[in-house]
Protein backbone atom coordinates (compact mmCIF):
# COMPACT_ATOMS: atom_id res chain seq x y z
CA UNK A 1 0.00 0.00 0.00
CA UNK A 2 1.28 3.80 -0.18
CA UNK A 3 1.69 3.92 3.46
CA UNK A 4 4.19 1.19 3.77
CA UNK A 5 7.26 3.37 2.84
CA UNK A 6 6.29 6.27 5.12
CA UNK A 7 9.08 6.67 7.99
CA UNK A 8 6.44 6.72 10.86
CA UNK A 9 6.48 5.77 14.27
CA UNK A 10 4.70 2.64 15.50
CA UNK A 11 2.50 1.77 18.02
CA UNK A 12 1.79 -1.95 18.62
CA UNK A 13 -0.95 -2.90 20.41
CA UNK A 14 -2.83 -6.31 21.50
CA UNK A 15 -6.54 -6.71 20.00
CA UNK A 16 -8.64 -5.57 22.43
CA UNK A 17 -6.40 -3.36 24.47
CA UNK A 18 -6.65 0.16 24.13
CA UNK A 19 -4.86 2.49 21.97
CA UNK A 20 -3.29 6.07 22.48
CA UNK A 21 -2.02 8.16 20.07
CA UNK A 22 -0.12 11.18 20.74
CA UNK A 23 0.78 14.34 18.93
CA UNK A 24 2.56 17.38 19.60
CA UNK A 25 0.79 20.44 17.39
CA UNK A 26 2.85 23.92 16.57
CA UNK A 27 0.85 26.84 16.39
CA UNK A 28 -0.47 28.25 19.73
CA UNK A 29 -3.14 30.22 17.90
CA UNK A 30 -4.40 27.51 16.01
CA UNK A 31 -8.16 26.49 17.34
CA UNK A 32 -9.29 23.29 15.98
CA UNK A 33 -8.36 20.22 15.24
CA UNK A 34 -9.00 16.65 13.77
CA UNK A 35 -7.99 13.14 13.97
CA UNK A 36 -7.94 11.10 10.66
CA UNK A 37 -6.83 7.66 9.59
CA UNK A 38 -5.48 6.44 6.60
CA UNK A 39 -5.50 2.73 5.41
CA UNK A 40 -3.36 1.88 2.97
CA UNK A 41 -4.05 2.68 -0.16
CA UNK A 42 -6.69 4.93 0.67
CA UNK A 43 -7.12 8.50 1.35
CA UNK A 44 -7.69 10.02 4.79
CA UNK A 45 -10.81 9.81 6.79
CA UNK A 46 -11.83 11.83 9.19
CA UNK A 47 -12.20 9.96 12.91
CA UNK A 48 -12.88 13.03 15.51
CA UNK A 49 -12.94 16.53 15.59
CA UNK A 50 -12.31 19.07 18.48
CA UNK A 51 -12.29 22.64 19.11
CA UNK A 52 -9.73 24.64 21.36
CA UNK A 53 -12.46 26.09 23.95
CA UNK A 54 -12.60 21.73 25.07
CA UNK A 55 -10.32 19.56 26.49
CA UNK A 56 -11.99 16.45 25.50
CA UNK A 57 -14.30 15.13 23.58
CA UNK A 58 -15.98 11.51 22.81
CA UNK A 59 -17.04 9.63 19.95
CA UNK A 60 -17.67 5.73 19.01
CA UNK A 61 -15.10 4.01 20.63
CA UNK A 62 -12.43 7.05 20.32
CA UNK A 63 -11.70 9.91 22.45
CA UNK A 64 -9.66 13.05 22.32
CA UNK A 65 -8.34 14.94 24.49
CA UNK A 66 -6.43 18.40 24.06
CA UNK A 67 -4.06 19.70 26.15
CA UNK A 68 -3.19 23.72 25.34
CA UNK A 69 -0.75 24.17 28.11
CA UNK A 70 2.22 22.12 26.29
CA UNK A 71 0.17 21.73 23.04
CA UNK A 72 -0.73 18.12 23.38
CA UNK A 73 -3.18 16.43 21.76
CA UNK A 74 -4.03 12.28 21.98
CA UNK A 75 -6.33 10.10 20.24
CA UNK A 76 -7.87 7.01 22.56
CA UNK A 77 -9.10 4.28 21.05
CA UNK A 78 -10.92 1.68 22.72
CA UNK A 79 -11.05 -2.04 22.54
CA UNK A 80 -9.08 -1.85 20.01
CA UNK A 81 -9.82 -3.74 16.68
CA UNK A 82 -7.93 -4.92 13.62
CA UNK A 83 -9.32 -2.66 11.67
CA UNK A 84 -7.95 0.12 13.59
CA UNK A 85 -4.76 -0.70 11.59
CA UNK A 86 -3.75 2.30 9.75
CA UNK A 87 -1.70 5.58 9.84
CA UNK A 88 -3.17 8.32 12.16
CA UNK A 89 -2.54 12.04 11.49
CA UNK A 90 -3.50 14.76 14.12
CA UNK A 91 -3.92 17.99 12.46
CA UNK A 92 -4.48 21.70 13.20
CA UNK A 93 -6.09 24.67 11.21
CA UNK A 94 -5.85 28.56 12.75
CA UNK A 95 -9.66 29.66 11.39
CA UNK A 96 -10.43 33.86 11.46
CA UNK A 97 -13.94 33.40 11.39
CA UNK A 98 -16.83 30.56 10.37
CA UNK A 99 -17.42 32.53 7.54
CA UNK A 100 -14.11 32.82 6.14
CA UNK A 101 -13.46 30.64 3.59
CA UNK A 102 -9.89 30.35 4.03
CA UNK A 103 -9.05 26.95 5.42
CA UNK A 104 -5.48 25.66 5.67
CA UNK A 105 -5.33 22.49 7.77
CA UNK A 106 -1.82 21.49 8.94
CA UNK A 107 -1.19 17.53 9.25
CA UNK A 108 1.49 16.05 11.40
CA UNK A 109 3.76 13.59 10.74
CA UNK A 110 1.66 10.65 11.37
CA UNK A 111 1.97 7.33 13.78
CA UNK A 112 1.05 4.02 12.48
CA UNK A 113 -0.94 1.87 14.75
CA UNK A 114 -0.96 -2.15 14.27
CA UNK A 115 -3.29 -4.37 15.82
CA UNK A 116 -1.87 -8.11 16.87
CA UNK A 117 -4.22 -10.33 16.63
CA UNK B 1 -16.42 6.19 -0.91
CA UNK B 2 -16.10 9.73 0.07
CA UNK B 3 -17.87 11.60 -3.01
CA UNK B 4 -13.89 13.06 -4.42
CA UNK B 5 -12.95 11.62 -7.39
CA UNK B 6 -9.32 12.01 -8.61
CA UNK B 7 -7.74 11.09 -11.86
CA UNK B 8 -5.53 9.51 -12.90
CA UNK B 9 -5.08 6.51 -10.33
CA UNK B 10 -1.55 5.96 -11.56
CA UNK B 11 0.68 8.03 -13.77
CA UNK B 12 4.66 7.30 -14.63
CA UNK B 13 6.49 9.69 -16.49
CA UNK B 14 10.00 10.82 -17.24
CA UNK B 15 11.60 14.21 -15.46
CA UNK B 16 11.40 17.37 -17.48
CA UNK B 17 7.39 16.59 -18.47
CA UNK B 18 4.42 18.17 -17.30
CA UNK B 19 1.54 16.40 -16.07
CA UNK B 20 -2.66 17.39 -15.04
CA UNK B 21 -4.10 15.93 -12.36
CA UNK B 22 -8.02 16.19 -11.83
CA UNK B 23 -10.14 16.54 -8.92
CA UNK B 24 -14.12 16.25 -9.05
CA UNK B 25 -15.38 17.41 -5.46
CA UNK B 26 -18.32 16.01 -3.74
CA UNK B 27 -21.37 17.26 -5.11
CA UNK B 28 -21.87 21.21 -3.66
CA UNK B 29 -18.94 21.53 -2.03
CA UNK B 30 -17.61 25.07 -3.21
CA UNK B 31 -13.57 24.30 -1.74
CA UNK B 32 -11.02 22.04 -3.46
CA UNK B 33 -7.48 20.93 -1.46
CA UNK B 34 -4.70 19.43 -2.75
CA UNK B 35 -2.23 17.98 -0.63
CA UNK B 36 1.03 16.15 -1.22
CA UNK B 37 2.28 12.87 0.64
CA UNK B 38 5.46 12.00 -0.27
CA UNK B 39 7.52 9.32 1.91
CA UNK B 40 9.34 11.19 4.34
CA UNK B 41 7.49 14.72 4.82
CA UNK B 42 3.64 13.03 5.39
CA UNK B 43 0.56 14.77 4.37
CA UNK B 44 1.58 18.64 2.91
CA UNK B 45 -0.71 21.37 2.55
CA UNK B 46 -0.33 22.78 -1.66
CA UNK B 47 -3.23 25.29 -2.16
CA UNK B 48 -7.39 25.95 -1.54
CA UNK B 49 -9.72 26.93 -4.22
CA UNK B 50 -13.48 28.32 -3.55
CA UNK B 51 -15.80 28.92 -6.05
CA UNK B 52 -12.92 29.04 -8.41
CA UNK B 53 -10.64 31.90 -6.69
CA UNK B 54 -7.66 30.51 -4.90
CA UNK B 55 -8.18 31.16 -1.04
CA UNK B 56 -4.84 29.69 0.81
CA UNK B 57 -2.08 28.66 -0.24
CA UNK B 58 1.18 26.43 1.26
CA UNK B 59 4.12 25.50 0.08
CA UNK B 60 3.66 25.08 -3.90
CA UNK B 61 6.53 24.86 -5.63
CA UNK B 62 6.55 27.87 -8.83
CA UNK B 63 6.56 24.80 -11.33
CA UNK B 64 2.91 23.80 -9.75
CA UNK B 65 0.08 25.54 -10.41
CA UNK B 66 -3.63 24.82 -9.76
CA UNK B 67 -7.00 26.08 -10.73
CA UNK B 68 -10.58 25.55 -10.13
CA UNK B 69 -13.27 25.64 -13.30
CA UNK B 70 -16.97 27.33 -13.11
CA UNK B 71 -18.05 23.51 -13.10
CA UNK B 72 -16.06 23.08 -9.73
CA UNK B 73 -13.50 20.17 -10.50
CA UNK B 74 -10.17 21.00 -10.17
CA UNK B 75 -6.72 20.76 -11.86
CA UNK B 76 -3.04 20.51 -10.72
CA UNK B 77 -0.48 21.08 -13.06
CA UNK B 78 3.21 19.96 -12.11
CA UNK B 79 6.06 20.84 -14.55
CA UNK B 80 9.08 20.47 -15.04
CA UNK B 81 8.93 17.32 -13.40
CA UNK B 82 11.95 16.01 -10.91
CA UNK B 83 12.36 12.87 -9.30
CA UNK B 84 11.88 14.40 -6.26
CA UNK B 85 8.05 14.81 -7.37
CA UNK B 86 7.11 11.30 -6.96
CA UNK B 87 4.31 11.17 -4.16
CA UNK B 88 0.87 11.00 -3.89
CA UNK B 89 -1.17 13.68 -4.85
CA UNK B 90 -4.51 14.12 -2.90
CA UNK B 91 -7.25 16.16 -3.74
CA UNK B 92 -9.69 17.01 -1.25
CA UNK B 93 -13.36 19.12 -1.02
CA UNK B 94 -15.25 20.43 1.99
CA UNK B 95 -18.48 22.17 2.07
CA UNK B 96 -18.88 25.93 2.16
CA UNK B 97 -17.90 27.67 4.53
CA UNK B 98 -16.75 24.64 6.42
CA UNK B 99 -19.44 23.43 8.80
CA UNK B 100 -18.26 23.22 12.59
CA UNK B 101 -17.07 19.54 11.63
CA UNK B 102 -14.38 21.44 9.59
CA UNK B 103 -14.28 18.28 7.94
CA UNK B 104 -12.08 17.96 4.67
CA UNK B 105 -13.27 15.08 2.11
CA UNK B 106 -10.19 13.14 0.42
CA UNK B 107 -10.42 11.09 -2.25
CA UNK B 108 -8.09 8.33 -3.40
CA UNK B 109 -5.48 9.96 -4.85
CA UNK B 110 -3.34 10.28 -7.51
CA UNK B 111 0.09 8.21 -7.04
CA UNK B 112 2.71 10.15 -9.47
CA UNK B 113 6.08 8.12 -10.41
CA UNK B 114 9.21 10.17 -11.93
CA UNK B 115 11.56 8.10 -13.55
Amino acid sequence: GENVGLHLPTLSVQEGDNSIINCAYSNSASDYFIWYKQESGKGPQFIIDIRSNMDKRQGQRVTVLLNKTVKHLSLQIAATQPGDSAVYFCAENIRRGRMDSSYKLIFGSGTRLLVRP
Amino acid sequence: DSGVTQTPKHLITATGQRVTLRCSPRSGDLSVYWYQQSLDQGLQFLIQYYNGEERAKGNILERFSAQQFPDLHSELNLSSLELGDSALYFCASSEDPPSDGGELFFGEGSRLTVL
